[in-house]
């Protein structure tokens, strides 16, 4: 089955800094590439995401970047803001075909320091 | 508010005993899916079912079973409860048909904690 390794665990950058966390995935089979963010005491909340037909997504101060060669794609945070404080989850799955749940990273711990 | 409702939040119990968690998806979604957040492990995929039916299982123990209601609502059973399944267990929905995965709509979770 799929397995999501992500690094690092915990990142600490100044307000203004710029964030990336990496992911690598197991399955080529895997299409489809969320990022959830969960802030203290909730749920986790889908961010943005990519699909494998694409290499690079933007909304705003957030983008992901797919490698479906090297099976590995990140996520980047620029002019980050206390806001942005909070633990990210990649995820990988199959868009499609019996296997529609998906497989979430450890997390990764973000602080950004005014 | 994501539209999904778990009860309860904060759940403490002893080992060896039973409880049951509850799950309301956002309205019209088919699909419910369980996850288990524990501090070494993240989030765990546990199970999803659609329609009231199972689509697809994860690392979810024998002691654990869950079920979808004709009213979508599902209802995660934990039995012959261990130390180690202290956890927050969430619920999330999603719009997408069983096979294919879109946004999943979580709840704030049920905080379980087993003495």
């Amino acid at each position: 089955g799929e397995n999501v390794e992500q690094h690092p665990s915990t990142l600490s950058v100044q307000e203004g800094d710029s964030a990336v966390i990496k992911c690598t995935y197991s399955d080529s089979a895997s299409n489809y590439f969320p990022w959830y963010k969960q802030e203290l005491g909730k749920g986790p909340q889908l961010i943005i995401d990519i699909r494998s037909n694409v290499g690079e997504k933007k909304d705003q101060r957030i983008a992901v970047t797919l490698n479906k060669t090297a099976k590995h794609f990140s996520l980047h945070i620029t002019e980050t803001q206390p806001e942005d404080s909070a633990v990210y989850f990649c995820a990988a799955s199959r868009y499609g075909g019996s296997q529609g749940n998906l497989i979430f990273g450890k997390g990764t711990k973000l602080s950004v320091k005014p | 508010d994501s539209g999904v409702t778990q009860t309860p939040k904060h759940l403490i119990t002893a080992t060896g005993q039973r409880v049951t968690l509850r799950c309301s998806p956002r309205s019209g979604d088919l699909s419910v899916y369980w996850y288990q957040q524990s501090l070494d492990q993240g989030l765990q995929f546990l199970i999803q079912y659609y329609n009231g039916e199972e689509r697809a299982k994860g690392n979810i123990l024998e002691r654990f079973s869950a079920q979808q209601f004709p009213d979508l609502h599902s209802e995660l059973n934990l039995s012959s409860l261990e130390l180690g399944d202290s956890a927050l267990y969430f619920c999330a929905s999603s719009a997408r048909t069983w096979d294919r995965t879109g946004e999943l709509f979580f709840g704030e979770g049920s905080r379980l904690t087993v003495l």
